[in-house]
């Protein structure tokens, strides 16, 4: 069955970085892109950007351009987000998600990855 | 960017009542709407989407409809297991967004 396993909690100083893993099985992990999706609590969903498996090619919502690096490792089938110059406001939960169709609709979901942005 | 507003921001139910939320982007997006259900500390799991299909093994109670820039999801006849948040999505255009959730509650 498909499956996507993010990496564990994480506990950050502001202007740190931060890098959240995502291990894909159960498909062909280079066929789909793996998008980037974040909760903070209490609030709703914040659409970060995608990247392609398989070119490595990556979209980033405007808002984290140039603080968010969206990697692959094909051969641990393992997608990363990196996001630096952290701040309170980026305390969140971080979700991996991808579709195995032609739509941007996400029907596969990671766990969720907390990271905490605290002095 | 689309913006995507829902309606009501929460509302109170009791099992068997027919539910109504309301989605409108800010901009024409054709059928390029999800709805979602979410459950404290779990993830999203996509309910609908294109504006109507039913995800495999959603139950048949969740129904979606609309296009263009008005949508809805209506859950026919509450169940227990209903109780959750629910977020719309747009899929026309990058970046991709979110509606600000309707939180389904117990009367």
């Amino acid at each position: 069955q498909v499956q996507l396993v993010q990496s564990g909690s994480e506990v950050k100083k502001p202007g740190a970085s931060v890098k959240v893993s995502c291990k894909a099985s159960g498909y062909t992990f280079t066929s789909y892109d793996i998008n980037w999706v974040r909760q903070a609590t209490g609030q709703g969903l914040e659409w970060m950007g995608w990247m392609n498996p398989n070119s490595g090619n990556t979209g980033y919502a405007q808002k984290f351009q140039g603080r968010v690096t969206m990697t692959r490792n094909t051969s641990i089938r393992t997608a990363y987000m990196e996001l630096s110059s952290l701040r309170s406001e980026d305390t969140a939960v971080y979700h991996c998600a991808t579709t195995l169709g032609e739509l941007l609709f996400f029907d596969y979901w990671g766990q969720g990855t907390l990271v905490t942005v605290s002095s | 960017d689309i913006q995507m507003t829902q309606s009501p921001s929460s509302v109170s139910a009791s099992v068997g009542d027919r539910v109504t939320i309301t989605c409108r982007a800010s901009q024409g997006i054709s059928s390029w709407l999800g709805w979602y259900q979410q459950k404290p500390g779990k993830a999203p799991k996509l309910l609908i989407y294109a504006a109507s299909s039913l995800e495999s093994g959603v139950p048949s109670r969740f129904s979606g409809s609309g296009s263009g820039t008005d949508f809805t999801l209506t859950i026919s006849s509450l169940q227990p297991e209903d109780f959750a948040t629910y977020y719309c999505q747009q899929a026309n255009s990058f970046p991709l967004t979110f509606g600000g959730g309707t939180k389904v509650e117990i009367k």
